[in-house]
């Protein structure tokens, strides 16, 4: 089971802007930061947004992160087709002294 | 362009050791400031971190797998390798081998092999 907990599922239209929670605890979203990971089909994941909010180059500014008490949210604004995928949520745990995962939202664009 | 490969067998009996080995490209794991990790995704399930290393040879183990996990960096070959002993069917996963951001904070993986699956099964 893991130790961030995100919806196993979210879904959106194209255009329409989409959000997805990780919820964790006062051992790793509350006190360290929280990342993001896209996962596209038959591809490996790739890192979205680190430090809470940052983007790595070349990441449009469609994809933006929040992060409040022991949760945080990604979202996703003008949704298209080509951003169904798995997302995950990561955060470093002061309990287990690594790098924990949540178990992933699949989007579906419909 | 940074490439990632994962190398090493497809099936594995149970109680056996597994050894992956992943090839960087494009970049060396002598790189200062980079680490590097193994990550794995049991079928249907999360990705769970493994065990991080550094050139310099320090190491860093997700505390539920130390007990089974080895992980060694070969600078020469630019290359740097898993093993995990006695294997059972929870250790079916495809496995991720990335560069590593650690420390100061920062803990993430910015660049990812495509995985290799691992099937344990006599």
């Amino acid at each position: 089971q893991s130790l961030l907990t995100q919806p196993p599922s979210a879904s959106g239209t194209p255009g329409q802007r989409v959000t997805i929670s990780c919820s964790g605890n006062s051992s790793n979203i509350a006190s360290n930061y929280v990342y993001w990971y896209q996962r596209l089909p038959g591809t490996a994941p790739n890192l979205l947004l680190y430090r809470n909010t940052q983007r790595p180059s070349g990441v449009p500014d469609r994809f933006s992160g929040s992060k409040s008490g022991t949760s945080a949210s990604l979202a996703i604004s003008g949704l298209r087709s080509g951003d169904e995928a798995d997302y995950y949520c990561a955060a470093w745990d002061d309990s287990l002294s690594g790098p924990v995962f949540g178990g992933g939202t699949k989007l579906t664009v419909l | 362009q940074l490439q990632l490969q994962e190398s090493g067998p497809g099936l594995v009996k149970p109680s056996e050791t597994l050894s992956l080995t992943c090839t960087v490209s494009g970049g060396s794991i002598s790189s200062s400031g980079y680490y590097w990790g193994w990550i794995r995704q049991p079928p249907g399930k999360g990705l769970e971190w493994i065990v991080t290393v550094y050139s310099s040879g320090s190491t860093y183990y997700n505390p539920s797998l130390k007990s089974r996990v080895a992980i060694s960096a070969d600078t020469p070959k630019n290359q740097f390798s898993l093993k995990l002993t006695s294997l059972t069917a929870a250790d079916t996963a495809v496995y991720y081998c990335a560069r590593t951001a650690w420390g100061f904070g920062n803990y993430y993986f910015d660049s990812w092999g495509q995985g290799t699956l691992v099937t344990v099964s006599s």
